[in-house]
């Protein structure tokens, strides 16, 4: 069935460093690709999106492009900020439904980002 | 336009009693999802509604189950608490079936079950 890998955190950042989350899917089909971050004591945002191979899905700073090829969408950003601590969530959408629902969400990863 | 809402936002039971959770989705939105999130298993699909019908179900056992009203308000039911059951429980919604490029999320609400 579908799934969606993602690297293990915690992560922890200095302010204004590079952050790259890796983020691999398995998916029959085409499923679109999504990154949600949820913040402490709230619930999931999206972040980004995309819905084709080769978009890039883009939004306050963060950014992931979709290769078909390596099955990969990982989330970039050039400079971090203590106000993107955060857990980031990869997910796809379960275009075929079945059992395993809309979503498919990777475990998550917390990121910690240090003044 | 107010957001996904959530009640009661934290929730304490024992093991044996029964739970009833809610989601008001954003106004115009007829699809509500519902999704459990435990440290272990991460986040997981248990259902969605759209028009006052179940479309899709995940993986849980019967003890769980749902309904949306003609209001697209959608309540969540647990039956026979058991510790497992001690996750938050997030509530998306969409304006369309399967709509999953709009879907917001509320805030959850979080049941500790003792």
């Amino acid at each position: 069935g579908n799934s969606v890998t993602q690297m293990e955190g915690p992560v922890t950042l200095s302010e204004e460093a590079f952050l790259t989350i890796n983020c691999t899917y398995t998916a029959t089909g085409y499923p679109s690709l999504f990154w949600y971050v949820q913040y402490p004591g709230e619930g999931l945002q999206l972040l980004l999106k995309a819905t084709k191979a080769d978009d890039k899905g883009s939004n306050k700073g963060f950014e992931a492009t979709y290769r078909k090829e390596t099955t990969s969408f990982h989330l970039e950003k050039g400079s971090v900020q203590v106000s993107d601590s955060a857990v980031y969530f990869c997910a796809l959408s379960d275009e075929n439904g079945g059992s395993q629902g809309n979503l498919i969400f990777g475990k998550g990863t917390k990121l910690s980002v240090k003044p | 336009k107010a957001g996904v809402t959530q009640t009661p936002r934290y929730l304490i039971k024992t093991r044996g009693q029964q739970v009833t959770l809610s989601c008001s989705p954003i106004s115009g939105h007829r699809s509500v999802s519902w999704y459990q999130q435990t440290p272990g298993q991460g986040l997981q699909f248990l259902f969605e509604y759209f028009s006052e019908t179940q479309r899709n179900k995940g993986n849980f056992p019967g003890r769980f189950s749902g309904r949306q009203f003609s209001n697209s308000r959608s309540e969540m039911n647990v039956s026979t608490l058991e510790l497992g059951d001690s996750a938050l429980y997030l509530c998306a919604s969409s304006l369309e079936d399967r709509g999953w490029e709009t879907q917001y999320f509320g805030p959850g609400t979080r049941l500790l079950v003792l």
